[in-house]
């Protein structure tokens, strides 16, 4: 599976866009980039997926640029809440295995009032 | 609601004593993970059952085991205790096979291991 790098920590205002960058230059064309959050004292929890389309739903979007070599979390209008560690995930989408998940550091993200 | 319940929240052992910790889940998934997470660290994964096949990851030591009994339980054993397994535990699941080729990991809040 493909190394991901993000920035160990970010800020953002409440009420703001909060984007967080993702580089997995080596991906490869059969993985897919997926993103969970670490509220603290917590379990992870899933936000999105994507393989080179944008994608969006209820929490997020997710922009992967052309090349796959990167990709941006978006949380449109960033709350308290939405203070945790952010990891992006590069690996295969199995069909019919399991997936296990390799984390990497993560990205703290701190939503300031 | 259908959730992933893990006992005790917080347990505290003594270096070399065993410990088990529990894992439940109602959401009848047939994938269940074990993860350790370090203080500032990441989760790392120690093995996984799917449905009753065992899979233990390359790097897990033999102290870590773990049992399944059924479906909806899962326990890891912790034979002897040493101070660096102080963590946070993550059990997890997920469904496979399914229609869907992903499979969302679910996953519950954890048990924080304290060794004396």
């Amino acid at each position: 599976d493909a190394k991901t790098t993000q920035p160990p920590s970010m800020d953002c205002a409440e009420g703001r866009a909060a984007n967080l960058p993702c580089n997995h230059s080596t991906i490869s064309g059969n993985e897919y980039v997926y993103w969970y959050r670490q509220i603290h004292s917590q379990g992870p929890q899933y936000i999105i997926h994507g393989l080179k389309n944008n994608e969006t739903n209820e929490m997020a979007s997710l922009i992967i640029t052309e090349d796959r070599k990167s990709s941006t979390l978006i949380l449109p209008h960033a709350t308290l809440r939405d203070t945790a560690v952010y990891y992006c995930i590069v690996r295969v989408r199995y069909g019919g295995a399991t997936n296990k998940l390799i984390f990497g550091t993560g990205t703290l993200l701190a939503v300031q009032p | 609601d259908a959730m992933v319940i893990q006992n005790p929240r917080y347990q505290v052992t003594q270096f070399g004593k065993p410990v088990t910790l529990s894992c439940s889940q109602t959401l009848n998934h047939n994938v269940m993970y074990w993860y350790q997470q370090k203080s500032s660290q990441a989760p790392k994964l120690l093995f996984h059952y799917y449905d009753k096949d065992f899979n233990n990851e390359a790097d897990t030591p033999d102290n870590f085991q773990s049992r399944r009994p059924n479906t909806s339980f899962c326990f890891l054993d912790i034979r002897s205790p040493g101070l660096g397994d102080a963590a946070m535990y993550l059990c997890a699941t997920s469904r496979a096979p399914s229609g869907r080729l992903f499979h969302e990991q679910f996953f519950g809040p954890g048990t924080r291991l304290t060794v004396l």
